[in-house]
């Protein structure tokens, strides 16, 4: 079936602009995570979906950064008033359920902030 | 935050050999992943074991894992210049993956 799929796969923009990245999870699949990789700091965890439960935010790195998952499906990324260093890969991954399942990824969305 | 080291960072040999990469971790597990990535982009799962767990096999793939010394290492037996890639391991704890800083291997045909 389907993989995990993102979009754009990459993205240019000015520092100071909003930018939206989009998940699709594989259909089924509960949890929703987003992760971060960048030269600097390999890849980082941003946050967590699973079902209806609290997101786990602890990973976000500000609160220009937010995401949401709307019906249990597709999520957003939502970064407000791009700054240089949030330029990165944005990884999303979905697994079966959040227990011990491994993680499924999508291909990523490349930023990159002028 | 990284969870843990990955060593080492680069690792260059001839197709056949076989190639060694360990991770150190720093807390306690419920499993131990690893994972290859392609050109910078999409992850891989690879395999998975739990902390009850010794040691595992998946085709040319061994893991181990060693919780007393928080330690793993991935061994990949008769390399392919395929599997030119970037491998990391990612430890679960409360449901998001923490990964290593990642090993660069170059299998040279």
């Amino acid at each position: 079936g389907a993989g995990v799929s993102q979009s754009p796969s990459n993205k240019v923009t000015e520092k100071g602009k909003d930018v939206e990245l989009r998940c699709d999870p594989i259909s089924g699949h509960t949890a929703l995570y987003w992760y971060r990789q960048s030269l600097g700091q390999g890849l980082e965890f941003l946050i967590y979906f699973q079902g209806n439960s609290a997101p786990d935010k602890s990973g976000l790195p500000s609160d220009r950064f937010s995401a949401e998952r709307t019906g249990g499906s597709v999520s957003t990324l939502t970064i407000q008033r791009t700054q240089q260093e949030d330029s990165a890969v944005y990884l999303c991954a979905s697994s079966l359920s959040g227990s011990i399942d491994e993680q499924y990824f999508g291909p990523g969305t490349r930023l990159t902030v002028t | 935050s990284q969870q843990g080291e990955e060593d080492p960072q680069a690792l260059s040999i001839q197709e056949g050999e076989n190639a060694t990469m360990n991770c150190s971790y720093k807390t306690s597990i419920n499993n131990l992943q690893w994972y290859r990535q392609n050109s910078g982009r999409g992850l891989v799962h690879l395999i998975l074991i739990r902390s009850n767990e010794r040691e595992k096999h998946s085709g040319r793939l061994r893991v181990t894992l060693d919780t007393s010394k928080k330690s793993s290492s991935l061994l990949i037996t008769a390399s392919r210049a395929a599997d030119t890639a970037s491998y990391f391991c990612a430890t679960r704890n409360t449901g998001k993956l923490i990964f290593g800083q990642g090993t660069t291997l170059q299998v040279k045909p």
